[in-house]
């Protein structure tokens, strides 16, 4: 089975600065789909960012990009440029390509930023 | 588009209880699931349908059981509630084609058992 990893239970950052977030996982699997979800305080699940692991070029959306290590099986948030609304908790989620209804979130982070 | 909607936004029930958790989507994904999402903690996969008719269970199934008749709706059933079933439930939808695209979720359910 496959197990998504978030070792930062919490982390903070001042507005405007940079701040990554850390997510590692496990599969046996080749190809597979590595996802970025933002969790507000409203509840709502909001998607970040998207990764195909048969891309090598790591994927960008505006001030978030993410640094994706296949042979590690790491795939890291970053986000640049922090801003107040960036606040909530971030879930790294994983999506195999043989099985896409299997999918495996991992326990968030929470992000505060500081004005 | 309404995208994923969930009834009822919140709900208390008594141990033994049942319930129907109701989910229905208008952008006609053929993906479907349902997970649960305890205080503090992350998603974790009870039930999911890759199309109409077809259902297969997730990593915390027992306690729950689904259907999926039409593309549309796909509900959860609770049988006999139990305080472990305390918990905010998520129902969420993905259309496949080539590869899994990012997953569309409901507002959420946050469900009391007491």
């Amino acid at each position: 089975a496959q197990t998504v990893t978030q070792s930062q239970p919490e982390m903070s950052v001042q507005e405007a600065e940079t701040v990554t977030l850390s997510c590692t996982y496990d599969t046996s699997e080749s190809d597979y789909y590595l996802f970025w979800y933002k969790q507000p305080p409203s509840r709502q699940m909001i998607l970040v960012i998207r990764q195909e692991a048969y891309k090598q070029q790591n994927a960008t959306e505006n001030r978030f990009s993410v640094n994706f290590q296949k042979a590690a099986k790491s795939f890291s948030l970053k986000i640049s440029d922090s801003q107040l609304g960036d606040a909530a908790m971030y879930f790294c989620a994983y999506l195999g390509d043989t099985n896409a209804g299997k999918s495996t979130f991992g326990d968030g982070t929470t992000l505060t930023v500081k004005p | 588009n309404a995208g994923v909607t969930q009834t009822p936004k919140f709900r208390i029930l008594k141990i033994g209880q049942s319930m129907t958790l109701q989910c229905t989507q208008d952008m006609n994904h053929n993906y479907m699931y349902w997970y649960r999402q305890d205080p503090g903690m992350g998603l974790k996969l009870i039930y999911y349908s890759v199309g109409a008719g077809i259902t297969d269970k997730g990593e915390v199934p027992n306690g729950y059981n689904v259907s999926r008749s039409t593309t549309e709706d796909f509900p959860l059933r609770l049988e006999l509630a139990a305080p472990s079933q305390t918990s905010v439930y998520f129902c969420a939808s993905s259309y496949r084609t080539s590869g899994p695209l990012e997953q569309y979720f409901g507002p959420g359910t946050r469900l009391t058992v007491t």
